[in-house]
């Protein structure tokens, strides 16, 4: 089965401190890439990273930084000095092949709240 | 902006209704995917189509339909619309012919409210 949990359902936070979104997910595929997408208040979905599978190394952009590790089915996601524009809905994904057609299934969703 | 296109934004309609959501997809790009976004349910993964063709189908119910036509514009049709059908409908696209890694490209959405 393919399959993407976040445990997290919700995360509350104050600012500056740093926080890690856990992602965790199943596949039979040995090729497969992971997604983190980012839904602010105003709904729209924003792509944050894409990881393929043949690549562990982990990456930072600017406050972000995320986790890749095979080993363990994990993809997670930290915020260093988050700030209360990071507050929104961010949803791990997992595009993998069905047949002859990839699809991206979603986890849930961590609902992550940063305070003043 | 991520070059997808879905009109309208808001939608208010009855019970009972029919309704059709409008996607164009990013510039040069043939796969379009339909989720359905509900407070109780997540983001649902309803139908794909790619080239015109249907191509993979997930959690859509028979009451929905959807097609994509010869300029690779989809439209979601629901019908007999229900209070549970009330749901952030988003349209994404990908596939760039040879330049497909997986990404897809997410439209701002079509809010429906069904009272």
């Amino acid at each position: 089965a393919q399959k993407v949990t976040q445990a997290q359902t919700e995360i509350s936070v104050v600012e500056k401190e740093d926080v890690t979104l856990d992602c965790v997910y199943e596949t039979r595929d040995t090729t497969y890439y992971l997604f983190w997408y980012k839904q602010p208040p105003s709904g729209e979905l924003v792509f944050l990273i894409r990881r393929n599978s043949f690549d562990e190394q982990n990456e930072i952009s600017g406050r972000y930084s995320w986790n890749f590790q095979k080993s363990t089915s994990s993809f997670n996601f930290t915020i260093t000095a988050s700030q209360v524009v990071d507050s929104a809905v961010y949803f791990c994904a997992l595009s993998y092949l069905s047949g002859s057609a990839r699809q991206l299934t979603f986890g849930s969703g961590t609902q992550l709240t940063v305070l003043p | 902006d991520s070059g997808v296109t879905q009109t309208p934004k808001h939608l208010i309609t009855a019970t009972g209704q029919r309704v059709t959501l409008r996607c164009s997809p990013r510039s040069g790009d043939l796969s379009v995917y339909w989720y359905q976004q509900s407070l109780d349910q997540g983001l649902q993964f309803l139908i794909q189509y790619y080239n015109g063709e249907e191509r993979a189908k997930g959690n859509i119910l028979e009451r929905f339909s959807a097609q994509q036509f010869p300029d690779l514009h989809s439209e979601l049709n629901l019908s007999s619309l229900e209070l549970g059908d009330s749901a952030l409908y988003f349209c994404a696209s990908s596939e760039r012919q040879g330049n497909y890694n997986g990404e897809l490209f997410f439209g701002e959405g079509s809010r429906l409210t069904v009272l």
